[in-house]
């Protein structure tokens, strides 16, 4: 079974400052990861995936995120936040039992203050 | 390559009625995901379907059901709908290879039942 903590529903940031987006997770079987960013009225973009390889990994938008398997945790990050980047970011879990099922988080919106 | 399509974009329908909804994948996937979205309960995962098989399924009544045709293209069935089923429905693409796995999202269709 799978599981997606996603730590504060909503994050407000000042543009320029760092953006800490928290996600816990628990898998059975070894998880593929993701986050997901999605703008009011549009479907989920991919922003990066950790699959087995590096554990930290570069998405787009100048976001990054770091699999800590011992804390079982996915943090994504931006070191500096544009005003564009505010909008609500999904982290998700996915694995392969049989079939593919992916269990997403709550979600957090992102605020970016000028 | 063109991204996954869905159509219609927005329904409305009411109560006690059914819908079928449309999703074509991304030339070349097999797999295609089904995802309700709502503000009270987030993303949830409806069902996988690969090459015409469920291979996943999630815990949602027997009045949500889909199928795959032998083009990949995937439809979703919700009869005697309730309130409840207003949501947007997103559907999802993939691939596996080399061992990763991603998921390529579609806008979603906007269901609103009065």
């Amino acid at each position: 079974a799978q599981s997606v903590t996603q730590l504060g529903s909503h994050v407000s940031v000042s543009e320029g400052a760092l953006v800490l987006l928290r996600c816990n997770y628990s898998s059975s079987v070894p998880p593929y990861l993701f986050w997901y960013v999605q703008y009011p009225n549009q479907g989920l973009q991919l922003l990066l995936k950790y699959t087995s390889a590096a554990t930290l990994v570069k998405g787009i938008n100048g976001f990054e995120a770091e699999f800590k398997k011992s804390e079982t945790s996915f943090h994504l990050t931006k070191p500096s936040a544009h005003m564009s980047d505010a909008a609500e970011y999904f982290c998700a879990v996915s694995a392969y039992t049989g079939g593919f099922k992916t269990i997403f988080g709550a979600g957090t919106r992102l605020f970016v203050k000028a | 390559k063109a991204g996954v399509t869905q159509t219609p974009r927005y329904l409305i329908k009411t109560r006690g009625q059914q819908v079928t909804l449309s999703c074509s994948p991304i030339s070349g996937h097999r797999s295609v995901s089904w995802y309700q979205q709502t503000p009270g309960q987030g993303l949830q995962f409806l069902f996988e379907y690969f090459s015409e098989t469920q291979r996943n399924k999630g815990n949602f009544p027997g009045r949500f059901s889909g199928r795959q045709f032998s083009n990949s293209r995937s439809e979703m069935n919700v009869s005697t709908l309730e309130l409840g089923d207003s949501a947007l429905y997103l559907c999802a693409s993939s691939q596996t290879t080399g061992g990763s796995y991603e998921q390529y999202f579609g806008p979603g269709t906007r269901l609103t039942v009065t």
